[in-house]
């Protein structure tokens, strides 16, 4: 089954504690991304990743770092996460970036205390 | 700026009665727009896309979409809604940008489906 995996799906942590949400796709697509969504702010892209070592910075890139040393995965990295980054998460992948659908994961819900 | 708008935040109708989401873009250049729908506790499910072609698009579970260049429009539609319509819309652009591809999603507008 073509899908995108997050993990974990809830994570409560601390301000400070470093973390990794890790994501993976089985559909050998070369475009992922990350979101974050918020009560009236919709989905903001974070970062993404046009092909392997190849990441770029989205709208609201601040406090957070991605890798993609193999095609499968784009981990998102927060080195020290403060209250602000408590929100919903999610990992979405496609073919190539401009006219194909993009699947997503189902969701990575994060609080920082 | 490549963005889309979605002008409400919650539309209401009847089950069995046709239904809109609204949403409006301003792109330069040619447009690529997609609508996703979200479901309670899971991520974003494709719906259709625009690329080029013909205005009306036909996709998922029987919604289309209407693009409509003067009106710079893509609104979702449905003849007749179900009560399992209801959900979080959202509309997306995507174009290139300075440092490569970007994906831009409207607000969202929740449908409520009443039986």
């Amino acid at each position: 089954e073509a899908q995108v995996t997050q993990n974990p799906r809830y994570l409560i942590t601390v301000t400070g504690k470093k973390l990794t949400v890790t994501c993976s796709q089985n559909m050998n697509h070369e475009y992922m991304s990350w979101y974050r969504q918020d009560p009236g702010l919709g989905l903001r892209q974070i970062y993404y990743s046009m092909n392997v070592e190849v990441t770029d910075k989205g709208d609201v890139p601040e406090g957070y770092k991605v890798s993609r040393k193999e095609k499968r995965n784009f981990p998102l990295i927060l080195e020290s996460p403060s209250p602000n980054q408590t929100s919903l998460y999610f990992c979405a992948s496609s073919l190539s970036a401009l006219n194909t659908e993009a699947f997503f994961g189902q969701g990575t819900r994060l609080t920082v205390v | 700026a490549q963005s889309v708008a979605q002008p409400e935040d919650q539309v209401n109708v009847a089950e069995g009665n046709p239904l809109t989401v609204k949403c409006t873009y301003s792109v330069s250049g040619n447009p690529y727009l997609f609508w996703y729908v979200q479901y309670p506790n899971r991520g974003l499910q494709f719906l259709l896309k625009y690329i080029t072609g013909d205005n009306l698009v036909k996709g998922s579970y029987g919604f289309e979409a209407e693009f409509n260049k003067s009106q710079t429009s893509f609104h979702l539609k449905k003849p007749s809604a179900l009560v399992s319509d209801s959900a979080l819309y959202f509309c997306a652009v995507c174009f290139i940008s300075n440092s490569g591809y970007a994906l831009n999603f409207g607000k969202g507008t929740s449908l409520l489906v009443t039986p």
